[in-house]
């Protein structure tokens, strides 16, 4: 199963834009990238996910590596309520037409007033 | 509306007893999944059934079964709980095959004393 490697934690300041890293380097062709966070006490929510080519949504933006080894969720402008763990991962298609989601250890973010 | 829901969300039981934990999705989606979260907070997936049938078995222990009466519900059994099995369990459904989107609910949080 192809893997992804986040940075444990981050710090954001209030109203500024947050880049997170993510590396997925044995990617294969037909793995989705998506991303996902999690607040305390709550099940992961979905932020954003895409294949080739970069996505933009009313929450977030993902910036994908042209060679699609590694890949960037951008939050145009963090808030107190964005602090959450963020994961970043791989879909595994299978051919009865389901996915699997691979969970990495995922990124603390937390945001400073 | 809850759109995955979950229940109970708090299970607090002895090692050695049977227990279950239902969950229902009101999306209208064809596969389900359930998901367990360590105390390290690592996410792995345990099962996926698509429209009633056994998609994904992560070499889970024969002591979990689940079952799928209908494409909206898919519950949980455990037998002869084990302190191992205390965790955070995630139930979630998705519906777009190209590169899943899948809803979580809130988690039932088990405690195996």
């Amino acid at each position: 199963d192809a893997k992804t490697t986040q940075p444990n934690s981050m710090e954001s300041n209030e109203e500024e834009p947050v880049h997170l890293p993510c590396n997925h380097s044995t990617i294969s062709g037909t793995d989705y990238i998506h991303w996902y966070r999690q607040l305390p006490s709550q099940g992961p929510e979905y932020v954003i996910h895409g294949l080739t080519s970069n996505v933009n949504n009313r929450m977030a933006s993902l910036a994908i590596a042209e060679d699609r080894k590694s890949s960037t969720l951008i939050l145009h402008r963090a808030t107190l309520r964005d602090a959450a763990v963020y994961y970043c991962i791989l879909s595994h298609f299978f051919t009865s037409g389901t996915y699997k989601y691979i969970f990495g250890t995922g990124t603390r973010l937390k945001v400073l007033a | 509306d809850t759109a995955v829901s979950q229940t109970p969300k708090y299970l607090v039981t002895q090692m050695g007893n049977d227990k279950s934990i239902k969950c229902e999705q009101n999306l209208g989606h064809d596969t389900m999944y359930w998901y367990k979260q360590d105390s390290k907070k690592f996410l792995k997936i345990m099962f996926s059934y698509n429209n009633k049938e056994l998609i994904i078995n992560e070499t889970v222990p024969n002591r979990f079964s689940p079952k799928s009466p209908d494409k909206a519900h898919l519950n949980l059994h455990i037998n002869s709980l084990e302190l191992g099995d205390s965790a955070v369990y995630f139930c979630a459904s998705s519906q777009e095959r190209l590169g899943g989107g899948y809803t979580f609910g809130s988690g039932t949080r088990l405690t195996v004393v």
